[in-house]
């Protein structure tokens, strides 16, 4: 089963834009985290972001949260074509040890 | 440390033979996990190893489905019985444990049941 719904589905941008993909889970969380999936490949660590943590930054990467809305966004600025891949959140439960991942987003970064 | 690594990277076999795939996770990783993957969707949860203690189990892991740990380091999952609907990644995946932390993946096994 899947925790989180990822929106969009689908993105398409030239290199140097914005690109943001948004995420809402539906149970309390410890954290969120956002993973990156070149394709047929495994995931990638990003950035993990605390549940009484509201922003973080890595980089070009920009994570949100907002535990009110159960709802995370992550913005990766002034896009590269290396960008292009599948992005997933992933929350961590309270009481739980599982990761449980979102329906992911497929970015496509044209050059 | 070369990361997490899976074998085989890639399985066919024909509707009804049995598949062993095997995860060796980041050697002082104590969590070990496994997920299933289909085109086009996120990892679903499969199973989770705490050193070689199975902890959990998906509804989705039907009895076909079993995983070992033996000795609290690499781990198998055995699928017996295969059929169509069983075609998918197999991702693994290891942790330090505790809160926090963040999950480092293998490359994954990709599965096409015949």
């Amino acid at each position: 089963s899947q925790q989180g719904e990822e929106d969009p589905q689908a993105l398409s941008i030239q290199e140097g834009e914005n690109a943001t993909m948004n995420c809402s889970y539906k149970t309390s969380i410890n954290n969120l985290q956002w993973y990156r999936q070149n394709s047929g490949r495994g995931l990638v660590h990003l950035i993990l972001i605390r549940s009484n943590e509201r922003e973080k930054h890595s980089g070009r990467l920009r994570v949100t949260l907002d535990t009110s809305k159960k709802s995370s966004s992550l913005l990766i600025t002034a896009s590269r074509a290396a960008d292009t891949a599948s992005y997933f959140c992933a929350t961590e439960g309270l009481n739980t040890d599982k990761l449980i991942f979102g329906t992911g987003t497929r970015l496509q970064v044209f050059p | 440390d070369t990361g997490v690594s899976q074998d085989p990277r890639h399985k066919i076999t024909k509707r009804g033979q049995n598949v062993t795939f095997r995860c060796d996770p980041i050697s002082e990783h104590n969590r070990l996990y496994w997920y299933r993957q289909t085109l086009g969707q996120g990892p679903e949860f499969l199973t989770y190893f705490q050193n070689e203690a199975q902890l959990e189990k998906s509804r989705l892991l039907s009895d076909r489905f079993s995983a070992e740990r033996p000795k609290g380091s690499f781990s198998t999952l055995e699928i017996q019985r295969t059929e169509q609907g069983d075609s998918a990644m197999y991702l693994c995946a290891s942790t330090r444990g505790g809160l926090d932390t963040e999950a480092f993946f293998g490359q994954g096994t990709r599965l096409t049941v015949v």
